[in-house]
């Protein structure tokens, strides 16, 4: 399956931009990069998904390479809510839609 | 949006109960639901893809006969943790979503305590 590469964690400060990379050197095509974050002891959440070009919703911005191997999340202002575990995803090589989660990125956010 | 309600939240009971937990689509029909399991400190592991009206789909060394799956109607997926043991301990999530390309959408978790 499509492997994707996050940092373990990152650090923030409270109220400044984080950028999330995610590299992904073997996506297809046509595949769709989603973004999912993990509050603590709560399901993932939906963040955003893209496939080309940068894409934008009022949770944050997704920048995502012109080759398409990697992609960055983009928090604009963090906030204390926004400490989770971040995942970047691409759907399987072998068809189908399952989600399989990596290790994610763990956001730290200091005040 | 949509919207996935997974029940209970948790639950607390003894070893070698049978525990179900129910997994519905609220504004949406999924044919396709999945069911996690995430122990503390790691990340979520696919057990299954529910499938509805067929069987469902399991991941290598997940034992079906442990973790039983029904998919019944278009709105709603159980997993039902057979003679539970301590081991079985964990939060359980599902997920549902319309196609390979479409946002997954994630119930709040069962968090499951065998004593």
């Amino acid at each position: 399956d499509a492997k994707t590469t996050q940092p373990n964690s990152m650090e923030s400060n409270e109220e400044e931009p984080v950028h999330l990379p995610c590299n992904h050197s073997t996506i297809s095509g046509t595949d769709y990069i989603h973004w999912y974050r993990q509050l603590p002891s709560q399901g993932p959440e939906y963040v955003i998904h893209g496939l080309t070009s940068n894409v934008n919703n009022r949770m944050a911005s997704l920048a995502i390479a012109e080759d398409r191997k990697s992609s960055t999340l983009i928090l604009h202002r963090a906030t204390l809510r926004d400490a989770a575990v971040y995942y970047c995803i691409l759907p399987p090589n072998t068809g189908g839609f399952k989600t399989i989660f990596g290790a994610g990125t763990r956001l730290f956010v200091k005040a | 949006g949509a919207v996935v309600s997974q029940h209970p939240s948790w639950v607390i009971c003894k070893s070698g109960t049978s525990v179900k937990i129910e997994c519905r689509s609220l504004d949406f029909q999924a044919t396709t639901m999945f069911w996690y399991r995430q122990f503390p400190k790691q990340s979520l592991m696919l057990m299954a893809t529910s499938n509805e009206g067929s069987k469902a789909t399991y991941e290598q060394g997940v034992e079906k006969d442990k973790f039983l799956i029904n998919h019944a109607s278009l709105t709603l997926s159980t997993l039902t943790v057979t003679s539970a043991h301590p081991e079985d301990s964990s939060f359980y999530i599902c997920s549902a979503n319309g196609g390979r390309n479409q946002p997954q959408h994630f119930g709040d978790g069962t968090r499951l305590s065998i004593l």
